[in-house]
């Protein structure tokens, strides 16, 4: 069955500190994977997508189909960055379902 | 943004009465979904629809029913609210498939049921 885990609910760091959001999805087959992110009371909107292979806001993002993650990185947090981040595993073959993950609260102190 | 509304964006309600939340999109996406979004939860799916008329259960859809009669609209029926139903609700659109696909989303209505 389709599945995204996000094992952190919550990340706090310091700006200027790197960031790394963990996700890990099982799929079978060869998963399209998206990050989204939810700013305070804003409707969720895609960060980036990994067939994309594309740097948003200073976010990357690489699947790693050995460790089944898509974990979300940036070198240096800003205090914009603080949100909500939610890993999402779009239909396949088998499901027309977009499954998301838990998501993970990022806070970064000035 | 993409054309998608969803309403009403606030709603408070007595336990026991039917609620019906309704998404409308002006962009004829195939795919709709519902969510609710709770603490510790994340988003997870109730119910969604991949054409007119054509639904499926997510992975929280008891006491959710759903009706798609129009491409446009896909309403969200709690048929006799409780306070375990309250949260915050998403609706999303998409058109999987097309390239640079991705899903858009509403900006959610809040529902308390007392």
């Amino acid at each position: 069955a389709q599945r995204v885990t996000q094992p952190e609910k919550l990340l706090s760091v310091f700006k200027g500190a790197p960031v790394e959001l963990k996700c890990n999805y099982s799929y079978s087959g060869s998963p399209e994977l998206f990050w989204y992110v939810q700013y305070s009371r804003q409707r969720l909107q895609l960060l980036l997508r990994h067939i994309s292979r594309e740097s948003i806001k200073g976010f990357t993002a690489d699947l790693n189909k050995g460790e089944t993650s898509f974990h979300l990185k940036k070198p240096f947090a800003q205090e914009e960055d603080s949100a909500m981040y939610y890993c999402a595993l779009p239909p396949g073959s088998n499901t027309d379902k977009l499954i998301f993950g838990t998501g993970t609260r990022l806070q970064v102190f000035p | 943004d993409a054309g998608i509304t969803q309403s009403p964006r606030h709603k408070v309600t007595e336990t026991g009465t039917p609620v019906t939340l309704r998404c409308h999109q002006t962009e004829n996406h195939r795919y709709m979904y519902w969510y609710r979004q709770d603490p510790g939860h994340g988003l997870r799916l109730i119910h969604y629809s991949y054409g007119v008329k054509d639904t499926d259960k997510g992975e929280v859809s008891d006491g959710y029913s759903v009706s798609r009669s129009k491409t446009e609209d896909f309403l969200l029926t709690l048929e006799s609210a409780t306070s375990s139903q309250t949260s915050v609700y998403f609706c999303a659109i998409s058109e999987w498939g097309a390239s640079n696909t991705e899903a858009f989303f509403g900006q959610g209505t809040r529902l308390t049921v007392v």
